[in-house]
Order: C-alpha cells, then sequence, then structure tokens
C-alpha cells in the first residue's frame, strides 16, 4: 500500500497554541517521512523530515513524533502564529524516491 | 541553497494549444526532477519522474504523449502539456532531488485552458 492518510483536513487554533497534525502510512519499505507546508498558490516547502530509527526531531517550532511500530508520525507546532496559517502535507518515500503524500490539512491560526 | 525556479508562472492558452513549462535548478545539479499536478484543495499528484538524459517515467493514468517531458540537463526539465483542454487546466509543479530523498520544490506554474 502506498497510501499516506492524514488528518485532520482542517484545524483552527488560537495564537501561541499547538496545533497536531497525524499521519499513518502502511507501507513499512517507507524510510524518510519529510514535512511540507504550501501557501496558496505557491509551491510546497520542506519543513522537516525524519527517519524511522528516530523517535522525535525538533527544527525551531516544528516537531515530529514518530512511532515506528503504530506506523504513525505527527508534527506539533509550537507557540504558532498567524504566519503559519498554510497547508501543510505529509509525505513518506522509500527506495524509490517518489513522494507519496499526505491529502493535506489546512492550518488556520488565529490573531 | 536548493531553490528551485519555474517558468511561467502563469499562462493562459486557448483549447487545442501547446504549452511549456520550465523548470530550473539553480544553485545544484539535479539528477532527478519530478512533475506534479495539484488542483484546488486537492493534494500533490506526481505525474512522471525524470532523469536526466533519460526517458521520462510516467504514473499510471498520466498520458505520456499529452504531457512530454524532456531533462535536457542537470539543471533544466520541461513539461509540455500538448494540445491543452479546459481539462488539462491546473497548478503544475515540479521538484528536483538533491540528496536521494530530499526534493525541493519550485514555485508552481497556473495553466488555464480556454
Amino acid at each position: 500500500q502506498q497510501q499516506v492518510k492524514q488528518s485532520p483536513q482542517s484545524l483552527i487554533v488560537q495564537k501561541g497554541g499547538i496545533p497536531i497534525i497525524n499521519c499513518a502510512y502502511e507501507n513499512t519499505a517507507f524510510d524518510y517521512f519529510p514535512w511540507y507546508q504550501q501557501f496558496p498558490g505557491k509551491g510546497p516547502a520542506l519543513l522537516i523530515a525524519i527517519r524511522p530509527d528516530v523517535s522525535e526531531k525538533k527544527e525551531g517550532r516544528f516537531t515530529i513524533s514518530f512511532n515506528k511500530s503504530a506506523k504513525q508520525f505527527s508534527l506539533h507546532i509550537m507557540d504558532s502564529q498567524p504566519g503559519d496559517s498554510a497547508t501543510y502535507f505529509c509525505a513518506a518515500t522509500g527506495a524509490a524516491r517518489q513522494l507519496t503524500f499526505g491529502s493535506g490539512t489546512q492550518l488556520t491560526v488565529l490573531p | 541553497g536548493a531553490v528551485v525556479s519555474q517558468h511561467p508562472s502563469w499562462v493562459i492558452c486557448k483549447s487545442g494549444t501547446s504549452v511549456k513549462i520550465e523548470c530550473r535548478s539553480l544553485d545544484f545539479q539535479a539528477t532527478t526532477m519530478f512533475w506534479y499536478r495539484q488542483f484546488p484543495k486537492q493534494s500533490l499528484m506526481l505525474m512522471a519522474t525524470s532523469n536526466e538524459g533519460s526517458k521520462a517515467t510516467y504514473e499510471q493514468g498520466v498520458e505520456k504523449d499529452k504531457f512530454l517531458i524532456n531533462h535536457a540537463s542537470l539543471t533544466l526539465s520541461t513539461l509540455t502539456v500538448t494540445s491543452a483542454h479546459p481539462e488539462d487546466s491546473s497548478f503544475y509543479i515540479c521538484s528536483a532531488s538533491v540528496r536521494a530523498e530530499t526534493q525541493y520544490f519550485g514555485p508552481g506554474t497556473r495553466l488555464l485552458v480556454l
């Protein structure tokens, strides 16, 4: 199975809140899990990525938590700001190096 | 670093014409480039994978005669939509691979076929 399931579809939080976006995969051959941020009318930008031998990775206000046994990973955005309002995509790739994207989460951070 | 550009950023054309979109890696050499299509409020769908100097590999359901891909150099790949029709209107995005798993995306090209 190549599918990556992402939830929720949309998320609204207050400024300073910690939105959490979840993804699940089935293909155990996936070995690289990036998160992308996309603003309207723009291409996706790489935020942070993790490999399955690590359970957590933090870069700035963005943290990935990875649960290999459950085949799940999530993105946490600390101290969220209105400028973080965007669509977030999780993705996964294996040996073929083709990205399989989740369906996306539209995040709105209220001032 | 790792900047990818696309040209044009948007294009409007008449039905039946062909449109060429360029994707360039500006500060690195990309052995592999990918072309995606994205409809409003939807995820990215991989159309094809392009390796420099070889034929592109198309995903199932993508017409290779309609979406011509050329990867002439390590910094340039082109997508030509031939005989475009209104249903081809979409947001086309390319990406380029530096290391094996990291893909950097271009800003996208919005195509509107009248």
